[in-house]
């Protein structure tokens, strides 16, 4: 079973800095997913990503399949990016996710 | 991107009684579904994948016959908690994925969040 570990658990950023979110895995993957959920709840996917890199606005995500690492990177943050980051990975054949515990993000004005 | 819909956002039920939640994927077709729950401040755990024309699959510690799940056709997943309990008061959220272009990609439901009082 894949073991997904997210970092930091918690962070709190002044508004406009940059911010990393780590996601680390133990088993290879076929695709690695970036969701943002909000305080009511809902899932927005961000990223689903296999190898290399995305961007989306003042999104970027990164993957390393070798070291089994991800990053979600944050430009010029917001207030309004104030949310719960969570990682998830599919394995090969399958479309089932295993979940990372999340990383909260609060964003001060 | 897809959509998937899920309703209602909001229940509240009395013990003892069944509270059914939708999910639909309203510009594609999904063969196959998932249920997660999500207790506060904890991940989302798979309660089970639901597969379009035949029998959920459940996760382990997960009670089919309290947690009914039918797939009757390629845009409609329900989940019916029955003889629903306090302890049954959670986030419940389906997701589906989506074939052709977006092969692989997951996308959520808003979620239901369940009081049982």
């Amino acid at each position: 079973k894949n073991e997904v570990e997210q970092s930091p658990q918690n962070l709190t950023a002044q508004e406009g800095e940059f911010i990393t979110i780590n996601c680390s895995y133990s088993v290879g993957i076929s695709a690695l997913h970036w969701l943002q959920q909000h305080p009511g709840g809902g899932i927005v996917s961000l990223f689903m990503l296999s190898s290399g890199k995305k961007k989306h606005g003042r999104l970027i995500a990164t993957i390393n399949i070798q070291e089994k690492h991800s990053s979600l990177h944050i430009t010029a943050s917001h207030p309004r990016d104030s949310a719960v980051y969570i990682c998830a990975v599919r394995s090969a054949g399958s479309y089932q996710l295993t979940f990372g515990k999340g990383t909260k993000l609060s964003v001060i004005p | 991107g897809a959509v998937v819909s899920q309703h209602p956002s909001r229940v509240i039920c009395k013990s003892g009684t069944s509270v059914k939640i939708e999910c639909r994927s309203l510009d594609f077709q999904a063969t196959t579904m998932f249920w997660y729950r999500q207790f506060p401040k904890q991940s989302l755990m798979l309660m089970a994948t639901s597969n379009e024309g035949s029998k959920a699959t459940y996760e382990q510690g997960v009670e089919k016959d309290k947690f009914l799940i039918n797939h009757a056709s390629l845009t409609l997943s329900t989940l019916t908690v029955t003889s629903a309990h306090p302890e049954d008061s959670s986030f419940y959220i389906c997701s589906a994925s989506a074939p052709g272009a977006h092969t692989g990609e997951a996308f959520f439901g808003q979620g239901t969040r369940l009081t049982v009082v």
